[in-house]
């Protein structure tokens, strides 16, 4: 067990719905990111979150967005969601100032758009 | 921007034998940590071993050992002892030392299948 919570572990939902995925990181760590497990993109970083600011972002539609709340869990929300939003979404997290950089990932969510 | 290969997208071996899975990667960065990361059938991520890239000598941990080749931008897994556990994908990955600040995101590699025979 990582430390790092996400909810739901699967969603199944229809193309143009929003959904929202939440992600609670270990406690003391201050720094939250997304990540995108696709079949045809692999594991790509999505969004960063450092103590409730966007530090970086990646390869995330502007359908998605993401923010980190004052309790530092994080949700990440998809919108106008296609078929190819279908992945799982890790959330991993990190202690500010760990000289590793070492992130631990949650289970993931699972999506599945129908 | 930084890059991470894998050129192997499936390998086997027996149990008890041992193992080489091949990353290499491509940064023009000079400080930067790369990982190993297994993947099982459960689908969570489990951080394997690390490797700083100013340090010359070669991590290890238990039965997983790299091969860290900086001038020639590689960095190899073996696994020795393998074992049905080990049974999972396994990626590569990459990300710069940003100090204290703790920003950093993982570049990874395609992954590795990797299938221990009993």
């Amino acid at each position: 067990d990582s430390g790092v919570t996400q909810t739901p572990k699967h969603l199944i939902t229809a193309t143009g719905q929003r959904v929202t995925l939440r992600c609670s990181p270990r406690s003391g760590d201050l720094s939250v990111y997304w990540y995108q497990q696709s079949l045809d993109q692999g594991l790509q970083f999505l969004i960063q979150y450092y103590n409730g600011e966007e530090r970086a972002k990646g390869n995330i539609l502007e359908r998605f967005s993401a923010q980190q709340f004052p309790d530092l869990h994080s949700e990440l929300n998809l919108s106008s969601l296609e078929l190819g939003d279908s992945a799982l979404y890790f959330c991993a997290s990190s202690e500010a100032g760990s000289s590793y950089n070492e992130q631990f990932f949650g289970p993931g969510t699972r999506l599945t758009v129908l | 921007a930084q890059t991470v290969t894998q050129s192997q997208p499936e390998m086997s071996v027996q149990e008890a034998e041992t193992v080489t899975l091949s990353c290499t990667y491509d940064t023009s960065e000079n400080n930067y940590y790369l990982f190993w990361y297994k993947q099982p059938p459960s689908r969570q991520m489990i951080l394997v071993i690390r490797q700083e890239a100013y340090k010359q000598q070669n991590a290890t941990e238990n039965r997983f050992s790299v091969n860290f080749q900086k001038a020639a931008k590689s960095f190899s897994l073996k696994i020795s002892d393998s074992q049905l556990g080990d049974t999972a994908m396994y990626f590569c990955a990459f990300t710069q030392n940003a100090g204290g600040t703790s920003y950093g995101k993982l570049t990874f590699g395609q992954g590795t299948i990797l299938t221990v025979h009993p």
